[in-house]
């Protein structure tokens, strides 16, 4: 069956350090992976999305790359900041139990920047 | 257009009462989603609208759950004959019409406490 896997453990690093998450997928064959945040009490906020053609992407502070041959995404926050501490999401589209367009989320990891 | 937004931000309800919530959707998007999210979990597909068609469902959704979208624009999701495994956070998403843009934009959700 198809699964999506984030690290459930909490990432505690120092500011100022990189941050980096890893997200692992099997049975799939996606077009592109997207990475969110979420706030406690709050919806998923859209960061970046990564396309099966492209390795690396970068926006700011954040770097995310897609290897579809070992079907993983790893997302990077360098120079972190305690504001960065929340719950990072990956996700993909389309799965068996949710059809083409829906997105199939893992289940976050949290990140703790302790200043 | 300040996002997307839902209603009522919480809701509790005896069980085995019926219960609604409204998305509305930021106004150039065709595409809304809503999603259930769980303590620790990340967001679960439930259904799908393009305008006003409801294009897919998870086939892990119950018959009690319906949506609608009846012009294209806002959206309700009933649940009938609440059980106290609904208690969840309810999410609508929604996203512009064209193959170029798979990003999802999330509302707040609506936090669903079943007595």
């Amino acid at each position: 069956s198809q699964k999506i896997e984030q690290n459930s453990e909490a990432l505690n690093i120092q500011e100022g350090k990189t941050a980096t998450l890893t997200c692992n997928y099997t049975n799939y064959s996606p077009a592109y992976l997207q990475w969110y945040r979420q706030d406690p009490g709050r919806g998923p906020v859209f960061l970046l999305l990564i396309r099966e053609n492209e390795k690396e992407k970068r926006k700011e502070r954040l770097k995310v790359t897609f290897d579809t041959t070992l079907k993983q995404s790893l997302f990077h926050i360098t120079a972190s900041q305690p504001a960065d501490s929340a719950t990072y999401l990956c996700a993909l589209e389309g799965g068996m139990d949710t059809g083409r367009r829906a997105l199939t989320f893992g289940s976050g990891t949290r990140l703790q920047v302790q200043p | 257009d300040t996002g997307v937004s839902q209603d009522p931000r919480h809701k509790i309800t005896k069980r085995g009462q019926n219960v609604t919530f409204r998305c509305d959707p930021i106004s150039e998007h065709n595409r809304l989603y809503w999603y259930r999210q769980t303590l620790g979990q990340g967001p679960e597909f439930l259904t799908y609208f393009q305008n006003e068609a409801q294009l897919e469902k998870s086939r892990l959704l119950s018959d009690r759950f319906s949506a609608e979208r009846p012009k294209g624009s806002f959206s309700t999701l009933e649940i009938q004959r609440t059980e106290q495994g609904d208690s969840a956070m309810y999410l609508c998403a929604s996203s512009p019409k064209g193959q170029g843009h798979p990003e999802q934009y999330f509302g707040p959700g609506t936090r669903l406490t079943v007595t």
